[in-house]
């Protein structure tokens, strides 16, 4: 069964500076997809990046980037410039391509904004 | 387009009530999920249909559970004889077949409350 790990519960940033949220999963699929949600409090979650694994290239979304290592099987986020807005529970998901749709999710970190 | 709509967004009940849930997608989007988010958590996948066929079911759901989306539009879910253990929030995402990575959007969700 695929597994996804958030081994941070609780970080915090300062406005304008960067942040890295880490997650690592564990599968056997070689085709799959990762991505990283946002959950601001008693708001609806959104889709923040998304990433192939057939892909090479680390997926860019604006200040968000990911660190995407296959063989590591890690799944990094890293936000750039980081604003009050991004305040929230941030949710690390894993998509097989065989498994249907469902997304298998990790126990979340809760960011803070420091202003 | 207005997004996934959840109706309740609060619902308090007692232990053996029976509660349903409503989920509107996304228009023309084939694919509806539901899944449960306890406090804390990441969301725990329940199951999904593609229009009114329902293609999986997690081993979460268990026979007081049952979802229906007749016509392959709006979505129910039932809870049969609450228990406490059922209190939680119920999310509903859709998707559309034709994104090659199925990007699921979620609504508000239904926070159930069993006392």
């Amino acid at each position: 069964a695929q597994t996804v790990t958030q081994s941070q519960p609780e970080m915090s940033v300062q406005e304008a500076e960067t942040v890295t949220l880490s997650c690592t999963y564990d599968t056997s699929e070689s085709d799959y997809y990762l991505f990283w949600y946002k959950q601001p409090p008693s708001r609806q979650m959104i889709l923040v990046i998304r990433q192939e694994a057939y892909k090479q290239q680390n997926a860019t979304e604006n200040r968000f980037s990911v660190n995407f290592q296959k063989a590591a099987k890690s799944f990094s986020l890293k936000i750039s410039d980081s604003q009050l807005g991004d305040a929230a529970m941030y949710f690390c998901a894993y998509r097989a391509e065989t498994s249907g749709s469902r997304l298998t999710f990790g126990e979340g970190t809760q960011l803070t904004v420091n202003p | 387009d207005t997004g996934v709509s959840q109706n309740p967004r609060h619902k308090i009940t007692k232990r053996g009530q029976n509660v349903t849930f409503r989920c509107d997608p996304i228009s023309e989007h084939n694919r509806l999920y539901w899944y449960r988010q306890t406090l804390g958590q990441g969301p725990e996948f329940l199951t999904y249909f593609q229009n009114e066929a329902q293609l999986e079911k997690s081993r979460l759901l268990s026979d007081r559970f049952s979802a229906e989306r007749p016509k392959g539009s709006f979505s129910t879910l039932e809870i049969q004889r609450t228990e406490q253990g059922d209190s939680a929030m119920y999310l509903c995402a859709s998707s559309f077949r034709g994104a090659s990575v199925y990007e699921q959007y979620f609504g508000p969700g239904t926070r159930l409350t069993v006392t």
